[in-house]
């Protein structure tokens, strides 16, 4: 059973381009939760979807990041022009949906350099 | 709203010495906690986890950690470290409905020397 896949492993943009950041979870697992991880400092929480719905999207920038799960396909991040402080680890999770006790896998992230 | 706090960020133990990571948490309802390790470069692989079952909690590689209400804390011990231990540790802890994110401390780098 393969784990919690992301691509690509790494990402090179330049300043105002777009980076689109992709996640396939768990098979069998309907949630998915995007991280962030800056240098230096712990996972901050972004989204939370399930299937074609956005859940929580408490810790989404309020502008040039987006985010979907759509039925068929991998859930993708995506951040429109880009700036140096996007810089940072991007991590996806996933858990099947009767986690009673919360617990995710995490993919090996994506590591965005904009330069 | 839930918080962790992670005393220490750089902790330092000899090759078979006891290894204490420290943890504590704020949550206004009962939490659940988990403890993951993350290598350079790569992502998080879970340690061990605190469903409200058994307080003493055992993990992978010889790590457990304790869950003590009284003093909101949930310390991972393992009492001989390994070079391969070398790594950094977050501790995260999230609650039951549907806020499942989870909430990270700022980790602690852990060195082990030889």
């Amino acid at each position: 059973n393969a784990g919690v896949m992301q691509n690509p492993r790494h990402l090179v943009r330049r300043r105002g381009q777009e980076a689109r950041l992709r996640c396939s979870p768990m098979k069998g697992h309907s949630h998915v939760y995007w991280y962030r991880q800056l240098p230096e400092e712990g996972l901050k929480f972004m989204v939370y979807l399930q299937k074609e719905n956005i859940i929580d999207e408490s810790g989404m920038p309020k502008e040039r990041f987006s985010a979907e799960f759509p039925k068929e396909g991998p859930s993708i991040l995506r951040i429109q022009q880009v700036v140096r402080g996007d810089s940072a680890a991007y991590f996806c999770a996933s858990s099947p949906s009767k986690a009673g006790n919360n617990e995710q896998f995490f993919g090996p992230g994506t590591r965005l350099t904009v330069l | 709203a839930q918080s962790v706090t992670q005393l220490g960020s750089h902790v330092s133990v000899s090759e078979g010495a006891l290894v204490l990571l420290r943890c504590n948490y704020s949550s206004s309802v009962p939490p659940y906690l988990f403890w993951y390790v993350q290598y350079p470069n790569q992502g998080l692989q879970l340690l061990l986890k605190y469903t409200s079952a058994a307080t003493l909690v055992k993990g992978i590689n010889g790590f457990e950690a304790e869950f003590k209400k009284s003093e909101t804390s949930f310390h991972l011990t393992k009492p001989s470290a390994h070079m391969s231990d070398a790594a950094e540790y977050f501790c995260a802890v999230s609650v039951a409905g549907s806020a499942r994110q989870l909430t990270f401390g700022s980790g602690t780098q852990l060195t082990v020397l030889p």
